[in-house]
């Protein structure tokens, strides 16, 4: 079946540090990948995909890279900020059909 | 433009009580989805409307859940009666794309947090 294995939180970091949130991903064919960001009292917004092996989305600072063999999509920011507070929630769409979503991880930056 | 807007945005009753969420998509998203998320885990399909009609349905965990969109622009997904279990965030979803590159994209709504007690 499809599924999605994230990094078990909650994270917290400082400002500036480098973050790395890791999923990995068990799917049938070749689905499309994507992180989801859920900011305090708001509701989930896209933040980035993926929709082949090797593509690289990016946005806001945030990168993953879609790693057909290894079947990971990771996560990464050079230097986080307070901002960045947030649950992150890997996800994929098998044969573009409805999501699949990870567990999700609360990140926290303190100043 | 209007986002998703679900409501309410919390509700608590007890055991055996019936609750019904609801959920207006943003206009002209021909798709809407339900997804729940229980006690910090996963967010989990529940179902997908096409319009008004029920394109999959996988998700819905047994019969004491229906969802409805009648004219094919909001919906509803009553808990009847509701479990302790059926506690979680209920998140509603719509998109203008089910294919293609566009596909996977969709704008959420903040949420309908159920209590059961």
């Amino acid at each position: 079946g499809n599924s999605v294995t994230q990094m078990e939180g909650p994270v917290t970091l400082s400002e500036e540090a480098f973050l790395t949130i890791n999923c990995t991903y068990t799917a049938t064919g070749y689905p499309s990948l994507f992180w989801y960001v859920q900011y305090p009292g708001e509701g989930l917004q896209l933040l980035l995909k993926a929709t082949k092996a090797d593509d690289k989305g990016s946005n806001k600072g945030f990168e993953a890279t879609y790693r057909k063999e290894t079947t990971s999509f990771h996560l990464e920011k050079g230097s986080v900020q307070v901002s960045d507070s947030a649950v992150y929630f890997c996800a994929l769409t098998p044969q573009a059909q409805k999501l699949v979503f990870g567990q999700g991880t609360r990140l926290t930056i303190n100043p | 433009e209007a986002g998703v807007t679900q409501f309410p945005s919390h509700s608590v009753i007890e055991k055996g009580q019936t609750v019904t969420l609801r959920c207006d998509p943003i206009s002209g998203h021909d798709n809407l989805y339900w997804y729940r998320r229980v006690m910090g885990k996963e967010i989990k399909f529940l179902l997908h409307f096409v319009k008004e009609s029920k394109q999959d349905e996988s998700g819905m965990p047994n019969n004491r859940f229906l969802a409805e969109r009648t004219g094919g622009t909001y919906s509803t997904l009553k808990v009847q009666p509701a479990e302790l279990e059926d506690s979680g965030v209920y998140f509603c979803a719509s998109s203008l794309l089910t294919s293609g590159t566009g596909a996977g994209e969709l704008f959420f709504g903040e949420g309908s947090r159920l209590t059961v007690l």
